[in-house]
């Protein structure tokens, strides 16, 4: 199977502060990588698919890049409604794997 | 609006069955792969299982194999997930979510794009 590892597994950021997750494959996995937003005790939320392409109705504010085995998701200036938890997951493979996620907390 | 509702969930011994549903609506269900993902308390997501739109193809995470299987209806609009011989370590919220892809280049790229809001199984004596 194919490991996925993000870092870091937390992070504390103010509002307003520029936010990098990174999320790194076990092998390539060409641009078939995803990013979701959890918030507690609900279920994930699309963010971006194919490393880079942003999901109808999310902000602007969240951007996906990298291929290969190195990911990066980034929020260019960080909202209250963005303190959640984030996951990566590939679908290069018929076996889906997540990472462990980033839960980004208030500081 | 489109829309997927689990159910089915609850407290079972070790060893024991459950029968989870999902019931989509708003969107055209026979169209898609669907997927079951859980999540195990203060834990993290897993993929479970996928199923291909006709039925015909089936994938599942190694932990599951041979105990877990993943069907649907599609006159009824349901995805179920059929689960045996279940142990301490499959208590988690289990959720269904709709496969979709994209193409981009003569390549396809699969995400979730749409999910349920999950149905809680406990395997606990």
């Amino acid at each position: 199977d194919i490991q996925m590892t993000q870092s870091p597994s937390s992070l504390s950021a103010s509002v307003g502060d520029r936010v990098t997750v990174t999320c790194r494959a076990s092998q390539s996995i060409s641009s078939y990588l995803n990013w979701y937003q959890q918030k507690p005790g609900k279920a994930p939320k699309l963010l971006i698919y194919g490393a880079s392409s942003l999901q109808s109705g999310v902000p602007a504010r969240f951007s996906g890049s990298g291929s290969g085995t190195d990911f990066t998701l980034t929020i260019s200036s960080l909202q209250p409604e963005d303190f959640a938890t984030y996951y990566c997951q590939q679908s290069y493979s018929t076996s889906v794997t997540f990472g462990q996620g980033t839960k980004v907390e208030i500081k | 609006e489109v829309q997927l509702v689990e159910s089915g969930g609850g407290l079972v011994q070790p060893g024991g069955s459950l029968r989870l549903s999902c019931a989509a609506s708003g969107f055209t269900f026979s169209r898609y792969w669907m997927s079951w993902v859980r999540q195990a308390p203060g834990k993290g997501l897993e993929w479970v299982a996928n199923i291909k739109q006709d039925g015909s193809e089936k994938y599942y995470v190694d932990s599951v194999k041979g105990r877990f299987t993943i069907s649907r209806d599609n006159a009824k609009n349901s995805l179920y997930l059929q689960m045996n011989s279940l142990r301490a370590e499959d208590t988690a919220v289990y959720y269904c979510a709709r496969r979709a892809s994209m193409t981009t280049w003569g390549y396809y790229y699969y995400y979730m794009d749409v999910w349920g809001k999950g149905t809680t199984v406990t395997v606990s004596s």
